[in-house]
């Protein structure tokens, strides 16, 4: 069964460091999502694409993060300077086009933020 | 108030009970809904979608009331292996409720 593909699974880091995260989504899904779960709660959509073109942003903190999907193919999120509320879980989920019944999700990359 | 809003439980309850979980939302244009299972530090995965006609697989049944704005879960003779959270998701906007635990136990 094919899978989302996300590295690396687990990331510890300092405050102000820079982090970046790496997704492949399932072959053929041209929609790709990023969210972020803080423990204890459901995940927060962060960034939506189709394609390589951003559909939705409205939620990533554009002052620290940003997301890009050169190729339409795979993704990477990164957040520069981390802070200590950045610690969490980063799921990548994608889908048919548009098709947000068929979103399947990655392992996620736990980060801890020291 | 928030716009998916979920009982975080934790519902413990013995295997071969019946539970049920609702789920509000405050968009009262929201058309279609999903329920996603989490296992503990695994990803969310897809349950079931939500029918305005109801909708039933096996043990599950979900359910929408759109005059009083949730839908709900229904799972029946419980077994351990339903144990997880379960999250309500509103996809329109792909709004995840935060979830709610259930523990099954023998």
């Amino acid at each position: 069964e094919a899978e989302v593909a996300q590295s690396p699974r687990y990331k510890i880091t300092e405050k102000s460091q820079a982090v970046a995260f790496w997704c492949d989504p399932i072959s053929g899904h041209a929609t790709l999502y990023w969210y972020r779960q803080i423990l204890g709660q459901g995940p927060e959509l962060l960034v939506q694409f189709q394609d390589e073109s951003v559909v939705d942003d409205s939620q990533l903190p554009k002052d620290r993060f940003s997301a890009e999907r050169l190729k339409g193919v795979d993704s990477t999120l990164k957040i520069q300077p981390a802070e200590l509320g950045d610690s969490a879980m980063y799921l990548c989920a994608s889908s048919l086009a548009g098709r947000t019944d068929t979103q399947y999700f990655g392992p996620g990359t736990r980060l801890t933020v020291l | 108030r928030k716009e998916v809003e979920q009982d975080p439980g934790p519902f413990n309850v013995p295997e071969g009970a019946t539970v049920a979980f609702n789920c509000t939302y405050s968009n009262s244009a929201s058309q279609s809904f999903f329920w996603y299972r989490q296992d503990c530090r695994k990803e969310p995965k897809l349950l079931m979608s939500v029918y305005s006609s109801g909708n039933e697989d096996g043990r599950f049944t979900a359910q929408l009331n759109r005059a009083s704005q949730y839908i709900s879960l229904l799972i029946r003779d419980s077994k351990l292996s339903d144990s997880a959270t379960y999250l309500c998701v509103v996809k329109d906007d792909m709004r995840f409720g935060a979830g709610t635990r259930l523990t099954v136990k023998p």
